[in-house]
């Protein structure tokens, strides 16, 4: 079964630095994609960034990137110039083919960022 | 807005009680996925369905069943509640099962088992 874990329960930055959020993952599947939500207060799921793991280029939005090592399962997040705005829960999510070609995420427990004024 | 729509936004009910929460997935969008978020919990998958059909599994409770309607919108219903039922419940919906898009998610139905 796969699994994704974050080891970092809470994080802070301050603001106009860089943070790196880390996320580790296991499976045997060669298919699959690699997301980061975030949860701000107002609850809402907002998709920051994907990765699909075929591609050996690193994801990139704006302010937020990845650091995609497939070998290593590890999938991590860095946001750069932090923003109070950035201020939420963080959410890796891993999708690979499920039974029946169903698609379903596996999340991890998620990383609390603190942005500091 | 993210097109996708749940309610109610809260909901407040006693133990052993039945809770019913609709999902209306974003237009076009063919799957719905129901997903519960407990305090200081990832997201746990619940279920899927495709297009009126049951797709997929998860960690749902015998107590806990789901339902997809022709007009594709989506109810969970939630028997003989006990407090550890207390959570966030996410639908998520997207276009297909095999789409290569993420999903969009609704915001959520707070519910809180007294």
């Amino acid at each position: 079964a796969q699994t994704v874990t974050q080891s970092q329960p809470e994080m802070s930055v301050q603001e106009a630095e860089t943070v790196t959020l880390s996320c580790t993952y296991d499976t045997s599947e060669s298919d699959y994609y690699l997301f980061w939500y975030k949860q701000p207060p107002s609850r809402q799921m907002i998709l920051v960034i994907r990765q699909e793991a075929y591609k050996q280029q690193n994801a990139t939005e704006n302010r937020f990137s990845v650091n995609f090592q497939k070998a290593a399962k590890s999938f991590s997040l860095k946001i750069s110039d932090s923003q109070l705005g950035d201020a939420a829960m963080y959410f890796c999510a891993y999708r690979g083919r499920g039974v029946s070609g169903t698609y379903k995420y596996i999340f991890g427990t998620g990383t609390r960022l603190k942005v500091l004024a | 807005d993210s097109g996708v729509t749940q309610t109610p936004k809260h909901l407040i009910t006693a133990t052993g009680q039945r809770v019913t929460l609709r999902c209306s997935p974003r237009s076009g969008d063919l799957s719905v996925y129901w997903y519960q978020q407990s305090l200081d919990q990832g997201l746990q998958f619940l279920i899927q369905y495709y297009n009126g059909e049951e797709r997929a599994k998860g960690n749902i409770l015998e107590r806990f069943s789901a339902q997809q309607f022709p007009d594709l919108h989506s109810e969970l219903n939630l028997s003989s509640l006990e407090l550890g039922d207390s959570a966030l419940y996410f639908c998520a919906s997207s276009v297909a099962p095999q789409t290569l898009w993420s999903y969009t998610f609704g915001s959520g139905t707070r519910l809180t088992v007294v």
